[in-house]
């Protein structure tokens, strides 16, 4: 059983559109973090939110925690090609942390 | 801050023969360090847990003789894979929490071993 679902699951999109990653979850959690990983590297973190409600921005990419933290969002401002990636969502459970399986984006020039 | 490293970044051995992967944090103390495993086009996999000074808690399915973790310290985790098998090979990944951060849920990754059994 996925507990984090994440979609799209792969999205390929022109440079300088916009685009909204979802992470859902029916579970709550204590914090919820945002990698990025680039093909044959680790996962590299974008941002950690922990209550619920809240929103970060980090340049065009905005992050939002649902009220309930049992979701969270991410969306990118005129996407660049840079932005390419796999993003994982990643929740926190007391001990554990569970991984979404991912949203593969690829932005063409 | 919450630098994580790993050697080898890759290593090509032959079937039968042990590899060992090092993952360390740089600037911080973790109490806590995982190991994952990921195949192409996919997510992350957790193999197991590694605390400092005890034994791993490994998931299910994952062999503790074939996968052997050791947490000597607070900043040093090492994965030992033994008589590696073709089907061994894949990328392997640590992460560490960070004991002290505001938000200790948080890992942080190192940037992943790609191991090649022949």
């Amino acid at each position: 059983t996925q507990l984090l679902e994440q979609s799209p699951q792969f999205l390929s999109i022109q440079e300088g559109e916009n685009l909204t990653v979802y992470c859902n979850s029916s579970s709550v959690f204590s914090s919820l973090q945002w990698y990025r990983q680039e093909p044959g590297d680790g996962p590299v973190l974008l941002v950690t939110v922990v209550t619920g409600g809240e929103v970060k921005k980090l340049k065009r990419l905005t992050f939002q925690f649902g009220d309930a933290r049992k979701d969270s969002s991410l969306h990118i401002t005129a996407a660049q090609p840079g932005d390419t990636g796999l993003y994982l969502c990643a929740g926190g459970r007391g001990f554990k942390t569970i991984f979404g399986a991912g949203t593969r984006l690829f932005v063409k020039a | 801050g919450a630098v994580v490293s790993q050697h080898p970044s890759w290593v090509i051995c032959k079937s039968g023969t042990s590899v060992k992967i090092e993952c360390r944090s740089l600037d911080f103390q973790a109490t806590t360090m995982f190991w994952y495993r990921q195949f192409p086009k996919q997510s992350l996999m957790l193999m197991a847990t590694s605390n400092e000074g005890s034994k791993a808690t490994y998931e299910q399915g994952v062999e503790k003789d074939k996968f052997l973790i050791n947490h000597a310290s607070l900043t040093l985790s090492t994965l030992t894979v033994t008589s590696a098998h073709p089907e061994d090979s894949s990328f392997y990944i640590c992460s560490a929490r960070d004991r002290l951060a505001g938000a200790p849920d948080t890992q942080y990754f190192g940037p992943g071993t790609r191991l090649t059994v022949l």
